[in-house]
């Protein structure tokens, strides 16, 4: 059974910095990788979405990177802002007994500082 | 495009009291509508998967007669929570996808907290 981890599980910064964001998963057959936001008691925000034969993907100052080999994925925040101050989740898409399904991670909880 | 509302926002109702969550896709038609519950600190777990005009398919675990979901249209999915217990307080969130086809993104709606007393 597909499982998803995500490390570490909090992580404070001041801004300004490029930092990144750790994923790995257990089974390679994910079809696709996604990144997403999650801001206190609220819904996800989907930030980035890597096919399985990608190898990364980029909007603004978020780049994604997936090595299925590995089981691994990265997110890459580039000159952090107050405002990236989120849950970052990342879910691995999966075939089961109803077509799909995402496998979701606990997130990493990230802190900006002014 | 592509937004998902959730109604309500927010329940509090009392141990064996039945709550019906709705999630609708606003601007498109969603053929399959997925929903999820979160705890404090946990990551989304899927609790069943629905296909328009078809019976949900539920996880693992998950008790269907509890868990009644209904996706009678292309942008309705209803979950309802019966004879609910405390131990069912959960953040839950719907999401939504255009088509069957498995690479396509789901777009998700912004949740329901339920509170039972």
């Amino acid at each position: 059974k597909q499982e998803v981890t995500q490390i570490p599980a909090a992580l404070s910064v001041p801004e300004g910095e490029n930092l990144v964001l750790n994923c790995s998963f257990t089974d390679s057959a994910i079809y696709n990788l996604q990144w997403f936001r999650q801001d206190p008691g609220k819904g996800l925000t989907s930030l980035l979405l890597i096919q399985s034969s990608q190898r990364e993907q980029t909007s603004g100052r978020l780049n994604a990177s997936l090595d299925k080999s590995s089981g691994r994925s990265t997110l890459y925040i580039a000159a952090s802002q107050p405002g990236d101050s989120a849950t970052y989740l990342c879910a691995g898409g999966e075939t089961n007994q109803a077509g799909t399904a995402l496998i979701f991670g606990k997130g990493t909880t990230l802190s900006v500082s002014s | 495009g592509a937004v998902v509302s959730q109604h309500p926002s927010r329940v509090i109702c009392k141990s064996g009291t039945s709550v019906k969550i709705e999630c609708r896709s606003l601007d498109f038609q969603a053929t399959t509508m997925f929903w999820y519950r979160q705890f404090p600190k946990q990551s989304l777990m899927l609790m069943a998967t629905s296909n328009e005009g078809s019976k949900a398919t539920y996880e693992q675990g998950v008790e269907k007669d509890k868990f009644l979901i209904n996706h009678a249209s292309l942008t309705l999915s209803t979950l309802t929570v019966t004879s609910a217990h405390p131990e069912d307080s959960s953040f839950y969130i719907c999401s939504a996808r255009k088509n069957r086809v498995r690479i396509d993104t789901q777009y998700f709606g912004p949740g329901t907290r339920l509170t039972v007393l």
